[in-house]
């Protein structure tokens, strides 16, 4: 299967701890997403990379949430002194740009923060 | 601010169409509307877009009106596996990110 893949699928961490997941996107797809769903609610945006390149960060990333996406390939986002209020699914989409463009979702990575 | 509008829930028989309506009447020109749907746990899963004409792949089809303000997603033989919430949509060319509402919960039942 060659779709977006994300690792861990599920996390569980103490309030306080770090923790990091990553995102493979779809290897021809330059374009990629990350947002956060709580529960009820549809996915939120949180960051966008074109390339290596993070071009745009919604209000909702606060200065304790970092992405990365060092050589335009794999991301990582990082959430440092995780608070209760963090636990979400957090969701990688990648798309090959343009103005009709498609973004193909990972499963997701559960985070429940103790 | 949510620019469409969708129905909260609904509810459908296994083999028969599965209408989802969604109204989005401040539409511009070059935007466009997409629908998501997403299982229980799982990533929102693609299913298909269009401007103004038509559209049908394997999945479903896309009716726009002809003035845009509104759009139906047909699932022609609805499944239990088509049990999901159903997210419309609108996305304007040059933009980037989706915008997710709170969709439509759709449950077949047999």
């Amino acid at each position: 299967d060659t779709g977006v893949s994300q690792d861990p699928r599920h996390k569980i961490t103490k309030r306080g701890q770090n923790v990091t997941f990553r995102c493979d996107p779809i290897s021809e797809h330059n374009r990629l997403y990350w947002y956060r769903q709580t529960l009820g609610q549809g996915p939120e945006f949180l960051t966008y990379f074109q390339n290596e390149a993070q071009l745009e960060k919604s209000r909702l990333l606060s200065d304790r949430f970092s992405a990365e996406r060092p050589k335009g390939s794999f991301s990582t986002l990082e959430i440092q002194r995780t608070e209760q209020g963090d636990s979400a699914m957090y969701l990688c989409a990648s798309s090959k740009g343009g103005t009709q463009e498609t973004q193909y979702f990972g499963p997701g990575t559960r985070l429940l923060v103790l | 601010d949510a620019k469409t509008t969708q129905p909260t829930s609904m509810d459908c028989a296994e083999g028969r169409a599965a209408n989802l309506p969604c109204n989005h009447s401040t539409i511009s020109g070059n935007e466009y509307v997409y629908w998501y749907r997403q299982i229980h746990s799982q990533g929102p899963q693609y299913i298909i877009h269009g401007l103004k004409n038509n559209e049908t792949n394997e999945m479903a089809s896309l009716i726009i009106t002809e003035d845009r303000k509104s759009s139906t997603l047909i699932l022609p033989h609805a499944t239990l596996r088509d049990t999901a919430v159903y997210y419309c949509i609108v996305r304007a060319s040059n933009d980037y990110k989706l915008s997710f509402g709170a969709g439509t919960t759709v449950t077949v039942r047999a």
